[in-house]
């Protein structure tokens, strides 16, 4: 099956730094790829939709300015926490969309983050 | 809003016996019902995209169902084994191709 391969898979940093998460499709091209973030005992909340070659479609209350999102390929996404805080503290995860597979998502194993 | 509600939240199955649970999503602007299972420290993994009326889907001893006109997906394990344990997730589609999950029901099988 279609594999995403998601790193880093755990970051603690400190309030004020950058940081960068990889979201890679390893066996096939994903035109779409799909940021999440999950709070402790919620559901996964969709932020961003990453459409390689263009710009992303945030969603609504997530601000683009502080969450970058790059889709310069067609197998790489990548999602930047700019000046990261504590309340930025989650678990993210990326997915991809193979469309030769019926509209299933492929999902990276997700990153969790501690912001200090 | 659109809501998913999994139930129940958590679920505790002898190995061996059979088990269920259900996923109720918006039955307006239905595009596709996703099932997917979440083990500790791996990725979701796809079950089942389910798109008709009165699908019904099987992968092994794990069966899926699904009524759009009242909005409910049930999801079946058959003879429940120890690797059934992770949490299931579903996710509604819509046609304007947002995608909501439910929190997931999470599936302890007791040896």
């Amino acid at each position: 099956g279609a594999v995403v391969s998601q790193h880093p898979s755990r970051v603690i940093c400190k309030s004020g730094t950058s940081v960068k998460i990889e979201c890679r499709s390893l066996d096939f091209q994903a035109t779409t790829m799909f940021w999440y973030r999950q709070f402790p005992k919620q559901s996964l909340m969709l932020m961003a939709t990453s459409n390689e070659g263009s710009k992303a479609t945030y969603e609504q209350g997530v601000e683009k300015d502080k969450f970058l999102i790059n889709h310069a390929s067609l197998t790489l996404s990548t999602l930047t926490v700019t000046s990261a805080h504590p309340e930025d503290s989650s678990f993210y995860i990326c997915s991809a969309r193979d469309q030769a597979q019926s509209e299933k998502l492929f999902f990276g194993s997700g990153t969790q983050l501690s912001v200090l | 809003i659109l809501n998913v509600e999994q139930s129940p939240q958590s679920l505790h199955v002898q190995e061996g016996d059979s088990t269920n649970f259900t996923c109720s999503f918006p039955s307006s602007n239905f595009y596709a019902l996703h099932w997917y299972r979440w083990e500790t420290a791996k990725s979701p993994e796809a079950l089942f995209v389910m798109t008709l009326n009165g699908d019904e889907k099987k992968k092994g001893r794990i069966s899926a169902t699904l009524n759009t006109k009242e909005g409910y997906s049930y999801l079946y394990i058959k003879g429940s084994q120890p690797e059934d344990s992770a949490t299931y997730l579903c996710a509604f589609t819509g046609r304007d191709d947002k995608i909501i999950f439910g929190k997931g029901t999470r599936l302890h099988i007791l040896p």
